[in-house]
């Protein structure tokens, strides 16, 4: 059965770092496309980043109010995967879920096939 | 940017109601479309990817169509586990910026 459960989420002061853990069982993670989304309260979904599984490289992506503050990596000895985040804004507040990219053999398709249950993140003034 | 846009934003329907949900691209993303379903204080599930394939476990009453900019998800004869909130999500930009529509809540009439 695939797992993921976050952990990490806490209450930080503006400008402030935190890191978020994922730790994943059930498939093999060494290869697994992972992305972080998150969830400011009572709003919708906001895609934050992804990482490649080694075979592809492991390299990484992010959406555009977090480049630069936020890095995505991962342990592949331990299937933990983690989000740092530096320099936080209060418009940081939010759930923060990981969730496993679902790739389709032969084309370029991809969707969010599992989801943890998701860590709080709340930025204080 | 690739803007997605969902409609309604929220829904009243009757248990055994067809239910159709729109979301529109801003520009063509082929059927690069994916469809969750999320309950309160829970996560999202997908239901639906690459536009029209069902995935695996979600029930049959669950089908989504599109291609270009313009997609449904149609739920066939709504169940009382189906309220819940409803999110689109492109991923054919490039570099990835994976967008979500805003979402619509199905609600109990």
């Amino acid at each position: 059965e695939v797992q993921l459960v976050e952990s990490g989420g806490a209450l930080v002061r503006r400008g402030g770092s935190l890191r978020l853990s994922c730790a994943a069982s059930g498939f093999t993670f060494i290869n697994a496309w992972m992305s972080w989304v998150r969830q400011a309260p009572g709003k919708g979904l906001e895609w934050v980043g992804r990482i490649k599984g080694k075979i592809d490289g492991g390299t990484t992506d992010y959406a555009a109010p977090v480049k630069g503050r936020f890095t995505i990596s991962r342990d592949d000895s331990k299937n933990t995967l983690f989000l740092q985040l530096n320099s936080l804004k209060t418009e940081d507040t939010a759930v923060y879920y990981c969730a496993r990219v679902g790739l389709v053999p032969r084309t370029t398709l991809s969707f969010l096939d599992y989801w943890g249950q998701g860590a709080l993140v709340t930025v204080s003034s | 940017d690739i803007q997605m846009t969902q409609s309604p934003s929220s829904l009243s329907a009757s248990v055994g109601d067809r239910v159709t949900i729109t979301c529109r691209a801003s520009q063509s993303i082929s059927n690069y479309l994916n469809w969750y379903q999320q309950k309160p204080g829970k996560a999202p599930k997908v239901l639906i990817y690459a536009a029209s394939s069902l995935q695996s476990g979600v029930p049959s009453r669950f089908s989504g169509s599109g291609s270009g900019t313009d997609f449904t998800l149609t739920i066939s004869s709504l169940q009382p586990e189906d309220f819940a909130t409803y999110y689109c999500q492109q991923t054919y930009s490039t570099p990835p910026e994976p967008t979500f529509g805003g979402g619509t809540k199905v609600e109990i009439k």
